[in-house]
C-alpha cells in the first residue's frame, strides 16, 4: 500500500519547456489535489478533481493544466514552464474534502 | 481568503507548552491541521468541524470558535519530534475549497 506516488522527485527546466508531472494514489479515493508551496505562502491549490472525469481550478491555475485520467491517476502539465513556476508541487487525495494524503512532492526548478 | 496564522514562528524548549492560532474573515465550516517536517509532506493532525469542539491527538489538541471564525492548536508538554511547520486549512462550506494558512514554524529545543 504505497499510498500516495509523484514522479519525478526533482526537475530542472529550462524557461518554455514543458513536462507534465505524475501522481497516482492507491486508496480508492474519489478527489485528488495538486498544491505548489512556495517559501512564506502555505499550500496553494492550483486544481482539484472531485472525482473521476472532472477538474476545476483553484487558486493558481494560471499557466497549468491538469488530466484525471482514471480514478488512480492525476497528472499536472506545465505546456511553457516560467521561472515563477519554480516551486514544490505536491499532489493529495482524499474523500471529499476529508483528510488529505499527501504525496513526497516533486521539487521543480525553472532556469 | 487565505486564513492568517500566529505566531508566524516559535521556539521551545522540551516540556513546554505553545498555541498556534488560526483566523479567518469568512464564517467557517471546518478548520484542518497539518503538520509538516522539513523536507517532507504535510501530515494530517485532525479536523474540527463547527460547533466548537474540541479535539485530541496524543498531546496535541485544538479547539473551534465558529462565532469568532478561529481555530487554536494546543501543544502541551512539547518532545522534539512536534518540530516541523504547522498549517491550518479552512473550508467555509461542506465541499469548499481548502485554504491553507502560510504556516507556523515551531521548533523545540533540547
Amino acid at each position: 500500500n504505497a499510498g500516495v506516488t509523484q514522479t519525478p522527485k526533482f526537475q530542472v527546466l529550462k524557461t518554455g519547456q514543458s513536462m507534465t508531472l505524475q501522481c497516482a494514489q492507491d486508496m480508492n479515493h474519489n478527489s485528488m489535489y495538486w498544491y505548489r508551496q512556495d517559501p512564506g505562502m502555505g499550500l496553494r491549490l492550483i486544481y482539484y478533481s472531485a472525482s473521476e472525469g472532472t477538474t476545476d481550478k483553484g487558486e493558481v491555475p494560471n499557466g497549468y493544466n491538469v488530466s484525471r485520467l482514471n480514478k488512480r491517476e492525476f497528472s499536472l502539465r506545465l505546456e511553457s514552464a516560467a521561472p515563477s513556476q519554480t516551486s514544490v508541487y505536491f499532489c493529495a487525495s482524499s474523500e471529499a474534502w476529508q483528510k488529505q494524503y499527501f504525496g513526497p512532492g516533486t521539487r521543480l526548478t525553472v532556469t | 481568503q487565505q486564513p492568517v496564522q500566529s505566531p508566524q514562528a516559535v521556539i521551545l524548549r522540551e516540556g513546554e507548552d505553545a498555541v498556534i492560532n488560526c483566523s479567518s474573515s469568512k464564517a467557517l465550516y471546518s478548520v484542518h491541521w497539518y503538520r509538516q517536517k522539513h523536507g517532507e509532506a504535510p501530515v494530517f493532525l485532525m479536523i474540527l468541524l463547527k460547533g466548537g469542539e474540541q479535539k485530541g491527538h496524543e498531546k496535541i489538541s485544538a479547539s473551534f470558535n465558529e462565532k469568532k471564525q478561529q481555530s487554536s492548536l494546543y501543544l502541551t508538554a512539547s518532545q522534539l519530534s512536534y518540530s516541523g511547520t504547522y498549517f491550518c486549512g479552512t473550508e467555509a462550506g461542506y465541499g469548499n475549497k481548502l485554504v491553507f494558512g502560510a504556516g507556523t514554524i515551531l521548533r523545540v529545543k533540547s
